[in-house]
């Protein structure tokens, strides 16, 4: 059965630094992994989508990684902004496009 | 191109009443999902569609709840009866054969 576990649960970080989510997976058979965005009281916001073939997706600021044989993920933040501040929600996609969800990371990036 | 909609935004129900949520996913979507969010947690998925037929549903309790896709396009989901721990978030999601995902702004539901 896929576990998909985010690393911290909660971080905060002054204005400006760089920074790191971590997601890790238990089977490596997956067909895709998708980073969201989730602001309090909405919906999800798809980031990034990286097929199993693709080792990372830039878009702006963001950059988000895939090491399959080792069942791990990272979004990388690059000079982090108040706006930022969210919660980030990893997932992946089996063969079956079922999407199994991590418990998310909780950014707070205080000016 | 329009995004996943879903109604109602909000709905405050005493426990044994029941619910319905609808969502109209993205035009040409094959895949939709149905996911409740507790507060603080990830998405859980109760029922996964592809067109009209059900590919997942192991995680729907159901003896309280059902989910339909009509036509294999619009997708209600229904609570009878409605429990104090099914307060929640209700998201739904489409995707085109198992690519990028699109979610709805959800219907929270409070049960009193």
């Amino acid at each position: 059965k896929q576990e998909v576990t985010q690393i911290p649960a909660a971080l905060s970080v002054p204005e400006g630094e760089n920074l790191v989510l971590n997601c890790s997976f238990t089977d490596s058979a997956i067909y895709n992994l998708q980073w969201f965005r989730q602001d309090p009281g909405k919906g999800l916001t798809s980031l990034l989508l990286i097929q199993s073939s693709q080792r990372e997706q830039t878009s702006g600021r963001l950059n988000a990684s895939l090491d399959k044989s080792s069942g791990r993920s990272t979004l990388y933040i690059a000079a982090s902004q108040p706006g930022d501040s969210a919660t980030y929600l990893c997932a992946v996609v089996d063969s079956s496009y079922k999407l199994i969800f991590g418990s998310g990371t909780r950014l707070l990036v205080r000016p | 191109e329009a995004g996943v909609a879903q109604s109602p935004r909000y709905k405050i129900i005493e426990k044994r009443q029941s619910v319905a949520f609808w969502c109209n996913p993205i035009s040409g979507h094959a895949t939709l999902y149905w996911y409740q969010q507790i507060l603080g947690q990830g998405p859980k998925l109760l029922i996964q569609f592809q067109n009209n037929g059900v590919v997942d549903d192991s995680q729907l309790p159901k003896d309280r709840f059902s989910a339909e896709r009509l036509k294999g396009v619009d997708s209600t989901l229904k609570i009878q009866p409605a429990k104090l721990e099914d307060s929640a978030v209700y998201l739904c999601a489409s995707s085109h054969h198992g690519g990028e995902l699109f979610f709805g702004e959800g219907s929270r539901l409070t049960v009193l």
